[in-house]
């Protein structure tokens, strides 16, 4: 099984600022990495695929990166609305595995 | 529009199973394939399995095995989850969810309500 990683747990950014979040894979998952975004007592989001293919309606502040191992979501100038809890998921091989998250809070 | 209802939450004693529904609107319901994956109060995601709604062929993450079942109907367009030997770690809400392309993709969009199981003597 692949483990996904993602880093840090919590980021404390400010609105109108940047915020990286970092996901590594235990094994390469090429570019077969999607992003998801879930706010408190709603469905997951699909944010990014493809490692960096944006979903339908996702603004271009929202950017994935990376291939292999190691990917970054990078959201520039961030609105009130993106403080969320973030997931990464791999689907290069079964079982389809998630990071544990990474929590985006104000600061 | 595409559409993903599923059933109403759940409360189950321990040992026992629980069958969760999720209705499929708006699309060719054969021509996606779909998934589960849950969460835990508080928790990350989790994926649990996936069925080819056209063949019926599934695949269950190994954790699963031997007490979960995805089944479907589709005359009325609608996948089932069966867990069964419930225990208290089952405690999750469970979502539905559709691959995005036709073509498998296995990332997931749009996603089911959720249905909140609770396992609980």
């Amino acid at each position: 099984e692949i483990l996904m990683t993602q880093s840090p747990a919590t980021l404390s950014v400010s609105p109108g600022e940047r915020a990286t979040l970092s996901c590594r894979a235990s094994q390469s998952v090429g570019s077969n990495l999607a992003w998801y975004q879930q706010k408190p007592g709603q469905v997951p989001r699909l944010l990014i695929y493809g490692a960096s293919t944006r979903a339908t309606g996702i603004p271009a502040r929202f950017t994935g990166s990376g291939s292999g191992t190691e990917f970054t979501l990078t959201i520039s100038s961030l609105q009130s609305e993106d403080f969320a809890v973030y997931y990464c998921q791999q689907y290069n091989d079964w079982p389809i595995t998630f990071g544990q998250g990474t929590r985006l809070e104000i600061k | 529009q595409v559409q993903l209802v599923q059933s109403g939450a759940e409360v189950k004693k321990p040992g026992a199973s629980v069958k969760v529904s999720c209705k499929a609107s708006g699309y060719p319901f054969t021509a996606y394939h779909l998934h589960w994956v849950r969460q835990a109060p508080g928790q990350g995601l989790e994926w649990m399995g996936r069925i080819n709604p056209k063949s019926g062929d599934t695949n269950y993450a190994q954790k699963f095995q031997g007490r979960v079942a995805l089944t479907r109907d589709t005359s009325i367009n609608t996948l089932y989850l069966e867990l069964s030997r419930l225990t208290s770690d089952d405690t999750a809400i469970y979502y539905c969810a559709r691959d995005q392309n036709p073509r498998p993709s296995n990332w997931f969009d749009p996603w089911g309500q959720g249905t909140l199981v609770t396992v609980s003597s």
